[in-house]
């Protein structure tokens, strides 16, 4: 199977700490790519990263990728209540779409305020 | 405004009932797709399309027809033979080497 973990399923924080979620893979992979799902709602796009990436940033997202471990984390830094949601690791393997993806049973992360 | 446009957003199916699931893209992308997700899971690919009239199946394609006879739209059939119909079915569209957008999601239940 290509399906990795993803841990935790849940993570409980409070508002301005930071919050991390890893993610691990079994074979290559072209990139990697971390989604949003808000409550019964569609995913949003957070943040592709590379095979020959090691980190990206987006605003206060970043993402680690080790290609040797086949691992990946995102970090969300200073959380608000609005981060509230569950996050998704997808990969995107070599030879195939940027599409088709196959995720991970996701972390979902609540922020107290 | 640009967008995947999913309906209808709930939908109920009988025991032995086909049912069809639209999906609309106005982004002008190549590509579009199918995923399922249960419950406290992550989704699954059931099917998905590179190009007008042509189509692959997913990692869990059994059950489900697709077709492709536009760009614009991919509508996926849930058939009778699919056992356990009852999901939350996600549509997406991407570019040649672009990021998935996915659409709102119709929530098909069986009654």
């Amino acid at each position: 199977s290509q399906q990795g973990e993803e841990d935790p399923q849940a993570l409980s924080i409070q508002e301005g700490e930071n919050a991390t979620m890893n993610c691990s893979y079994k074979t290559s992979i072209n990139n990697l790519q971390w989604y949003r799902q808000n409550s019964g709602r569609g995913l949003v796009h957070l943040i592709l990263i590379r095979s020959n990436e090691r980190e990206k940033h987006s605003g206060r997202l970043r993402v680690t990728l080790d290609t040797s471990k086949k691992s990946s984390s995102l970090l969300i830094t200073a959380s608000r209540a609005a981060d509230t949601a569950s996050y998704f690791c997808a990969r995107a393997y070599s030879g195939t779409s940027y599409g088709k993806l196959t995720f991970g049973q996701g972390t979902i992360l609540t922020v107290h305020p | 405004d640009g967008g995947i446009t999913q309906s209808p957003k709930y939908l109920f199916r009988k025991e032995g009932q086909n049912v069809t699931l639209s999906c609309e893209q106005n982004l002008n992308h190549d590509a579009m797709y199918w995923y399922r997700q249960d419950p406290g899971q992550g989704l699954r690919l059931i099917y998905y399309s590179q190009i007008v009239n042509d189509f692959q199946k997913g990692d869990i394609a059994e059950g489900y027809s697709v077709s492709r006879e536009k760009k614009e739209s991919f509508p996926l059939t849930v058939t009778s033979a699919q056992k356990n119909p009852t999901a939350f079915y996600l549509c997406a569209s991407s570019r040649q080497g672009g990021v998935a957008f996915f659409g709102q999601g119709t929530r098909l239940t069986v009654v």
